[in-house]
């Protein structure tokens, strides 16, 4: 059983366009967060949801939101894709915010042409 | 400002022999210093973590060494397999600002040759 898991794995499209990364978490963690990973292989957060609730929102453009339909899903949705935002994109729970082990997905990676 | 800084970007080692790779930190805030283990295609993972609380932790050929007061934390693998060749991030959790968070450094790309 996959405990985070987020699709697609790969992701191409056009600048200018919409698209959405769904996530999973089946470890009944309270903790989900979305991590960005550039060329430099640097890990970024981008946001945190506790509970459904947003806990971290990092300098992010506004073209990316998050929503959480419930404690086991977190999407991210972005607008109006940009070359920059090509990038691998983690999911990833905890049990708390706090002092516990982060797992993540296996990432997507998200191509803007 | 970077919270966690990490080195070498990359390192090669022979088999058999210790890797190591440094972090040093600036926020005393962080309480929870975690080692997380990257092979390609593949998401982070957990290897091993250390509280403050304690100068090392040992689980198998993995070890971390915590110096609080010059605010460092080393990875040594000892015994390197070619299996260990992975990216490994450090990183520290806690309170930035209003919000805890994980503060991963840049990365060390870890090449063991056989």
């Amino acid at each position: 059983d996959t405990a985070v898991s987020q699709t697609p794995k790969y992701l191409v499209t056009q600048m200018g366009n919409d698209k959405s990364i769904k996530c999973e978490q089946n470890l009944g963690h309270d903790t989900m967060y979305w991590y960005k990973q550039d060329s430099k292989k640097f890990l970024k957060i981008m946001f945190s949801y506790n509970n459904k609730e947003l806990i971290i929102n990092e300098t992010v453009p506004n073209r990316f939101s998050p929503k959480s339909p419930d404690k086991a899903h977190l999407n991210l949705h972005i607008n109006s894709l940009e070359l920059g935002d090509s990038a691998v994109y983690f999911c990833a729970s905890s049990q708390e915010e706090e002092n516990t082990e982060a797992f993540f997905g296996q990432g997507t990676r998200l191509t803007v042409v | 400002q970077q919270q966690v800084k990490q080195s070498p970007q990359s390192l090669i080692v022979q088999k058999g022999g210790i890797s190591i790779i440094n972090c040093a930190y600036e926020n005393t805030a962080f309480d929870y210093f975690p080692w997380y283990q990257q092979f390609p295609g593949k998401g982070p993972a957990l290897l091993i973590a250390i509280r403050p609380d304690v100068s090392e932790k040992k689980e198998g050929r993995f070890t971390i060494s915590f110096n609080k007061s010059a605010k460092q934390f080393s990875l040594h693998i000892m015994d390197s397999q070619p299996g260990d060749s992975a990216t490994y991030f450090c990183a520290a959790s806690g309170f930035v600002g209003s919000n805890y968070k994980l503060t991963f450094g840049k990365g060390t790309l870890l090449t063991v040759n056989p």
